[in-house]
């Protein structure tokens, strides 16, 4: 089993839809949760950080951590066809190594 | 503030060869790690430096090496090319986190092409 599972996708959704991508993991240690957002042949973005169980939310984004069901999601709302990218979770211990999931490939349809 | 940077963006190598990539962080971070990222296996974690010393290893073979140097620019090798090296290199630099977490900033990767 691996450490951080994601929902593999693809997604595809129309425009102005809200897209939920979700994550789960094994291992209770880990303490810090991020998003990020990689487009076709570009390195992955930071879009989503946070350390605490319950929501964050930055502007069409929100990120969500439930940390007693090992389980955290990303709504996007209002999506646009810019949004289509592979959209990766992942989480870490302290400064040791990001553990990805494999990543969920979501197209907006204009 | 400028990125992270990644030299070269392509790269074709032969069997055999071997390969030096590199990695200039953000200003100010101190902390590099290197990401091997293929459509079989994702993004796996290569290593980590922290103020010229490797304080983190994942789990790839010995062909795989990396340092710092004292302006936190790092440079990654890879030894006797194996097609399976065929990848995308990430390089990710964060700033000090101490025991804290802290984000991680990708720059946009060496397309590493083995033939």
């Amino acid at each position: 089993q691996k450490e951080v599972e994601q929902d593999p996708g693809p997604l595809s959704v129309p425009e102005g839809a809200i897209v939920s991508l979700n994550c789960t993991y094994s291992n209770s240690a880990f303490q810090y949760f991020m998003w990020y957002r990689q487009y076709s042949r570009k390195g992955p973005e930071l879009l989503m950080y946070t350390y605490s169980s319950g929501n964050k939310e930055d502007g069409r984004f929100t990120a969500q951590v439930d940390k007693s069901s090992k389980y955290i999601s990303l709504f996007i709302r209002d999506s646009q066809p810019s949004d289509s990218a592979t959209y990766l979770c992942a989480m870490k211990i302290g400064d040791y190594k990001l553990s990805f999931g494999a990543g969920t490939t979501v197209t907006v349809r204009a | 503030k400028a990125g992270v940077t990644q030299t070269p963006r392509y790269l074709i190598k032969t069997r055999g060869q071997q390969v030096t990539l590199s990695c200039s962080p953000i200003s100010g971070h101190r902390s590099v790690s290197w990401y091997q990222q293929t459509p079989g296996q994702g993004l796996q974690f290569l290593f980590e430096y922290f103020s010229e010393t490797q304080r983190n290893k994942g789990n790839f073979p010995g062909r795989f090496s990396g340092r710092q140097f004292s302006n936190s620019r790092s440079e990654m090798n890879v030894s006797t090319l194996e097609l399976g090296d065929s990848a995308l290199y990430l390089c990710a630099s964060s700033s000090i986190g101490g025991t804290g977490g802290n984000e991680q900033y990708f720059g946009p990767g060496t397309r590493l092409t083995v033939t």
